[in-house]
């Protein structure tokens, strides 16, 4: 049973290019979160998505980030025009029901670097 | 609103020694606390969870933590530290109907040999 899986691992981008960071949730898995964790830092709630529903966007920067979770296919969370700012570990956890944030299922992130 | 805070952000002990993790939450709610490991490149692993049953809660690799409502804290302890343990570690808060976790900045746990 695969776990949650993310990908890229890793990728780097120029300022003002644009980042896809692709997650599938583990089978059976209908709710994803996506975290980002700046260096040396805990990791700060983006956004929660069930499929086809954005649930919470709290956490999502107001410009530029986008969040989406399909009916088929990976949950994508786009960065158009990155800066260095951008550069961070981005990690996507699921759970099978949402409600209470109990224990999430947590991917091994992807590291964006912005050049 | 919630919070939790690290009161260390890095740890030091000797391999066969007792760890401690300190760990202060703030709630407005009966709050779930969590802890979280991270090893370097990885993804977060569960070490344990409180959701408002016992207040010791035993968690994988010989951990285990105290929830003290009095003293709004969450400590995260291990009788003796193995190498293998030498991670970061995050204490977690989940309010009562929130979804999104509130994460502490974490404590980098360096075990000597």
């Amino acid at each position: 049973n695969a776990g949650v899986m993310q990908n890229p691992r890793h990728l780097v981008r120029r300022r003002g290019q644009e980042a896809r960071l692709r997650c599938s949730p583990m089978k059976g898995h209908s709710h994803v979160y996506w975290y980002r964790q700046l260096p040396e830092e805990g990791l700060k709630f983006m956004v929660y998505l069930q499929k086809e529903n954005i649930i919470d966007e709290s956490g999502m920067p107001k410009e530029r980030f986008s969040a989406e979770f399909p009916k088929e296919g990976p949950s994508i969370l786009r960065i158009q025009q990155v800066v260095r700012g951008d550069s961070a570990a981005y990690f996507c956890a699921s759970s099978p029901r949402g409600g209470e944030a109990g224990e999430l299922f947590f991917g091994e992130g992807s590291r964006l670097t912005v050049l | 609103a919630q919070s939790v805070t690290q009161l260390d952000s890095h740890v030091s002990v000797s391999e066969g020694t007792p760890v401690l993790l300190r760990c202060n939450y703030s709630s407005s709610y009966s709050p779930s606390l969590f802890w979280y490991v991270q090893h370097p490149n990885k993804g977060l692993q569960l070490l344990l969870k409180y959701t408002s049953a016992a207040t010791l809660v035993k968690g994988i690799n010989g951990f285990e933590a105290e929830f003290k409502k009095s003293e709004t804290s969450f400590h995260l302890t291990k009788p003796s530290a193995h190498m293998s343990d030498a991670a970061e570690y995050f204490c977690v808060v989940s309010a009562a109907g929130r979804r999104a976790l509130t994460f502490g900045s974490g404590t980098r746990l360096q075990v000597q040999p």
